[in-house]
């Protein structure tokens, strides 16, 4: 079974739009929540983390929403750009483990 | 040069051959982990290792061994490979005591016959 759910499977939007990709989890052990972006040819690397004391944290034009109540976080791009173009994965770790658990994946693709 | 490195980058074998892929890396870290990618189902763990002498079973072991020949090195093996083993493999590090984040190789791709 799945234990990070992520949607959608591919995602189109255009250039200077607000990507958001969404995750649902069910282990309330996952302390850690990291999303990550990967390009063709390539491993994933991270992009932005948070951890569930807070319910929101943004790095430039990426913004994670949390929501420990409905198990629940998302990823938003905002002012999207054509090099955003990849596969986003989102991710869990239960306390103290670093062990990753990955969603199933978002291929990401902005239009000029 | 990459900080982790996996090789072979590309591999095509037959059903029932044995299969070893390689990971090393610089980073210094003492975690250690394999992955396989297939398209909708993201990531999967495989096997990790905290240090030289700790290996542990991830979600999908069935198939698959690891060695952990040294704290930079950590080696996936595949004793008789099957075509349902087709995917691309990610080797990842991580430090004790950091964030929980984890660095990637850039994959080996295995295809079975």
């Amino acid at each position: 079974q799945q234990q990070v759910k992520q949607s959608p499977q591919s995602l189109i939007v255009q250039k200077g739009g607000i990507s958001i990709i969404n995750c649902a989890y069910e282990n309330t052990a996952f302390d850690y929540f990291p999303w990550y972006q990967q390009f063709p040819g390539k491993g994933p690397a991270l992009l932005i983390a948070i951890r569930p004391d807070v319910s929101e944290k943004k790095e430039g034009r990426f913004t994670i929403s949390f929501n420990k109540s409905a198990k629940q976080f998302s990823l938003h791009i905002m002012d999207s750009q054509p090099g955003d173009s990849a596969t986003y994965f989102c991710a869990a770790s239960p306390r103290g483990a670093q062990k990753l658990v990955f969603g199933q994946g978002t291929r990401l693709t902005i239009n000029p | 040069d990459a900080d982790v490195t996996q090789t072979p980058r590309n591999r095509i074998t037959k059903t029932g051959k044995r299969i070893m892929l390689e990971c090393s890396q610089t980073k210094g870290h003492d975690r250690m982990y394999w992955y396989r990618q297939d398209p909708g189902l993201g990531l999967r763990l495989i096997y990790y290792s905290f240090d030289v002498k700790d290996i542990n079973k991830g979600e999908i072991s069935d198939g698959y061994s690891v060695s952990r020949q040294a704290q930079a090195k950590f080696s996936l093996s595949l004793e008789s490979a099957i075509p349902n083993q087709t995917a691309l493999y990610f080797c990842a590090t991580g430090q004790t005591g950091r964030t929980g984040e984890l660095f990637f190789g850039e994959g080996s791709r295995l295809t079975v016959l």
